[in-house]
């Protein structure tokens, strides 16, 4: 079975700053992908940035980035210059490729709620 | 905007009636799933469907079904509903095919009294 671990529930970080969010999951497949989701208030989960298991190269999206550590099973997320908007519940998720190569479920951990302060 | 839609936005049932939650899915959009966000928790799968058809489940009861119409909107029916029914209700919908993005509707937030 496939988990995910976020060990920070809440954390908090002033504007402008750098902040990074953990996760770890547990699988024993070879193919898939990691995400982190943002939920503000408004409930809408929204895409942050997406990480390809077979890619070694971190993925960017302008201030957000990740440090994937597959060996580690590690997948954390970086904010840079944190803006008052990125407050939100962040959840990172998780999906394997069945054998058909057709998505099939997200896997999301508890969550971080990230606040970030004037 | 993800394109998704649900309806309705927030509803109040009593134990043991039914409900039905409605997902307008992104345009061409051939694959939909649910998921159950308890408060405080993340979302849990609850099924997925792909051309009209079931194509996975999460550890859900049958009480818990769904439908995926021809023009790919989708509706998620809870019978005999429970108090622990109460959450968040999300569908999210993709194209099928290896890593397309999953996009999300606001949620329907049923409450259960």
């Amino acid at each position: 079975a496939q988990t995910v671990t976020q060990s920070q529930p809440e954390m908090s970080v002033q504007e402008a700053e750098t902040v990074t969010l953990s996760c770890t999951y547990d699988t024993s497949e070879n193919n898939y992908y990691l995400f982190w989701y943002k939920q503000p208030p408004s409930r809408q989960m929204i895409l942050v940035i997406r990480q390809e298991a077979y890619k070694q190269q971190n993925a960017t999206e302008n201030r957000f980035s990740v440090n994937f550590q597959k060996a580690a099973k590690s997948f954390s997320l970086k904010i840079s210059d944190s803006q008052l908007g990125d407050t939100a519940m962040y959840f990172c998720a998780f999906i394997f490729l069945n054998s058909g190569g057709s998505n099939y479920k997200l896997t999301f951990g508890k969550g971080t709620l990230l606040t970030v302060n004037p | 905007e993800t394109g998704v839609t649900q309806s309705p936005t927030h509803l109040i049932k009593t134990r043991g009636q039914q409900v039905t939650l409605r997902c307008s899915s992104q345009s061409g959009h051939n694959t939909v799933s649910w998921y159950q966000q308890a408060l405080g928790q993340g979302p849990q799968f609850i099924f997925q469907y792909y051309r009209e058809e079931e194509n996975g489940r999460g550890n859900f009861p049958p009480r818990f079904s769904g439908l995926q119409f021809p023009n790919y909107s989708s509706e998620l029916n809870v019978n005999a509903l429970e108090l622990d029914d109460s959450a968040l209700y999300l569908c999210a919908s993709s194209f099928r095919g290896p890593g397309n993005t999953i996009y999300f509707g606001e949620g329907s937030w049923l409450t259960v009294v």
